[in-house]
Parts: structure tokens; C-alpha cells; sequence
């Protein structure tokens, strides 16, 4: 059985440091790896998706990376922003599972301080 | 790209009464549609999910249903609503197991 894990389960950082969040899976058979963003109290917004063929995905101040082999995936924010402040969630969807259904991890919540 | 309508945004409901929440996606053909609860902290837990019209998968017993009478129609429903029924509920949508889109979420209060 699958199990996403994300470290830490919180992270307080002054504004304009770079920072890395982690997420881990216990079984590589995964069809690819999403990072969302959840602000309180809302709906979660896509930020980045990794197809298991890729290695890394960028956007803006945002990168994320994949190592299927290790289990691993961890995205970086360059130059934080007290708007970045919210929960990270990462979630994998498996090659095998019917449906597509994505398997998230517990999330970071991310605190950038001015 | 893909946009979820979801409501109500919020809902507060007596034990025992019933439930309909409605969600409806734009800017695609024959999505998977998912409904997933969001307790208390942060865990998303999977509730049904449909890969078609009429076709429905349960993921835990519980005391909730879903259906889908159209293609971008889902709607999560209960006869009579429990207190540990309340929760933040979200559905999604996938075109060919790519990337996900998610509403913007009910948070539903049983008293």
C-alpha cells in the first residue's frame, strides 16, 4: 500500500529564503507526482506535475524534482514571499491503482515571515 | 484547461437530515471526477471516484453516495447525515489520469 510522507510538517522562514520541501512514497510504481497549494479554508491549486518519465518541472520561483527510484521528490522555492505562505500538499498517483486516484501526503505548512 | 464548479461553499445541516452537493466541470470531455473529505488538520481522504456516466467507486463504507448522471455532473449525497459527516469536502477532475483540477470546496457543519 502506498504511503506519502512530507517533512517538515511545518516550516517558519524570514522573506527571501530559499527553502525545500520534501516528499517521500514508499512504492515507486507511480504514475506521476503532483504539488498543490492549499491556502485556509480553500479548494487546492496545482503548482507543478511530474509525469514518472520526468526527472524535474519548473515554473517561475518554483522547481520540482523526482527521483522514482528513491522514492523521493522535493520542491524548491526560490526567494520566498510572505504570499507563498500556505499548505504544500504532494500527491502520487500508481500505475496499477483504477480511477487514477491520488494518494497525498499529511503537507507542509509553510509560514513566511516579512 | 479544466474548471470545477462546487457548492454550496459552505453548509451547516441538523443530524439527520439529507445532503446534495453538486459539483460540475468545464473544459473537458469524459473526466474522472472525484469526491475526496478533508478532516480536521490536513489529510485529504478519497470518498468515491467515477471514470464514467453511471459508474461509481466506493473507497470506505460510510454513510455517503455519489452519482454521476452526466458526463460532468457529480453529486455527493446522504439520507440522513451523521456529526462525523461534517468535514471540508472537495471534488476533482482528471482528463486521462494527467493533471488534476480541484473546486474551491464545501465545508459542511452537522449539528
Amino acid at each position: 500500500k502506498q504511503e506519502v510522507t512530507q517533512i517538515p510538517a511545518a516550516l517558519s522562514v524570514p522573506e527571501g529564503e530559499n527553502l525545500v520541501l520534501n516528499c517521500s512514497f514508499t512504492d515507486s510504481a507511480i504514475y506521476n507526482l503532483q504539488w498543490f497549494r492549499q491556502d485556509p479554508g480553500k479548494g487546492l491549486t496545482s503548482l507543478l506535475l511530474i509525469q514518472s518519465s520526468q526527472r524535474e518541472q519548473t515554473s517561475g520561483r518554483l522547481n520540482a524534482s523526482l527521483d522514482k527510484s528513491s522514492g523521493r521528490s522535493t520542491l524548491y522555492i526560490a526567494a520566498s514571499q510572505p504570499g507563498d505562505s500556505a499548505t504544500y500538499l504532494c500527491a502520487v498517483s500508481m500505475i496499477y491503482n483504477q480511477g487514477g486516484k491520488l494518494i497525498f501526503g499529511q503537507g507542509t505548512e509553510l509560514s513566511v515571515k516579512p | 484547461s479544466q474548471t470545477i464548479h462546487q457548492w454550496p461553499a459552505t453548509l451547516v445541516q441538523p443530524v439527520g437530515s439529507p445532503l446534495s452537493l453538486e459539483c460540475t466541470v468545464e473544459g473537458t470531455s469524459n473526466p474522472n471526477l472525484y469526491w475526496y473529505r478533508q478532516a480536521a488538520g490536513r489529510g485529504l481522504q478519497l470518498l468515491f471516484y467515477s471514470v464514467g456516466i453511471g459508474q461509481i467507486s466506493s473507497e470506505v463504507p460510510q454513510n455517503l453516495s455519489a452519482s454521476r448522471p452526466q458526463d460532468r455532473q457529480f453529486i455527493l449525497s446522504s439520507k440522513k447525515l451523521l456529526l462525523s459527516d461534517s468535514g471540508f469536502y472537495l471534488c476533482a477532475a482528471a482528463g486521462g489520469y494527467i493533471e488534476y483540477t480541484f473546486g474551491s470546496g464545501t465545508r459542511l457543519t452537522v449539528v
